[in-house]
């Protein structure tokens, strides 16, 4: 039952560009986002989140922007870095207990 | 440094044999977590300790076994009841355990069945 997902598994972008991650959920009880990167042989480090509240944070080149109506939500990384490729989780919270869900990662690469 | 160490980075099953992955914090949170990753699937949530000496189950709980006699330590037992063993394992830990804090992973233990 996956509650949250990331259709794309990899996304190739050119140094420069904008990179657009994309996440799905289909439960309407979460209420809190996060965005996890992982780095090769290391664990996943927290990126940025976002209130079911707000529809934008903004975080340096990072945006994500939530549309609760069509249960979206995306990660923008303008302009992206070599130093961006990893892999970025999705996460999703309801406020009211501890049942964070993930979804199974896109991997980003940035060419130089 | 704070942070989360799990040990052993690399670890083999054989069929029957229990098996405990280490997880020990020094960021003094009180919650700890323990999450399987399997290949094109999302984490997943095995247990969870808010408090010493107290722990839930997560989804996939069948098979494993976790103490929290410590603050700074959670290990997980994959026990032989666990069919399916073979996965990529992190540890985690958040302050208080509020289901809106970030986490703080280790950086996995992967098992695999000799």
């Amino acid at each position: 039952d996956q509650q949250v997902k990331q259709n794309s598994p990899s996304l190739s972008v050119q140094e420069g560009r904008i990179s657009i991650l994309n996440c799905d959920y289909t439960n309407s009880m979460f209420d809190y986002f996060l965005w996890y990167k992982k780095y090769p042989a290391e664990g996943p480090t927290f990126l940025i989140s976002i209130s079911s509240i707000k529809d934008k944070n903004e975080d340096g080149r990072f945006t994500v922007f939530l549309n609760k109506s069509a249960k979206h939500l995306s990660l923008h990384i303008v302009p992206s870095q070599p130093g961006d490729s990893a892999v970025y989780f999705c996460a999703a919270t309801p406020l009211d207990n501890n049942d964070m869900r993930f979804g199974a990662g896109t991997r980003l690469t940035v060419k130089p | 440094d704070g942070g989360i160490t799990q040990s052993p980075k690399y670890l083999f099953r054989k069929e029957g044999q229990n098996v405990t992955l280490s997880c020990e914090q020094n960021l003094n949170h009180d919650a700890m977590y323990w999450y399987r990753q399997d290949p094109g699937q999302g984490l997943r949530l095995i247990y969870y300790s808010q408090i010493v000496n107290d722990f839930q189950k997560g989804d996939i709980a069948e098979g494993y076994s976790v103490s929290r006699e410590k603050k700074e330590s959670f290990p997980l037992t994959v026990t032989s009841a666990q069919k399916n063993p073979t996965a990529f394992y992190l540890c985690a830990s958040s302050l208080s355990g509020a289901p809106n804090e970030k986490l703080f992973f280790g950086s996995g233990t992967q098992l695999s069945v000799l």
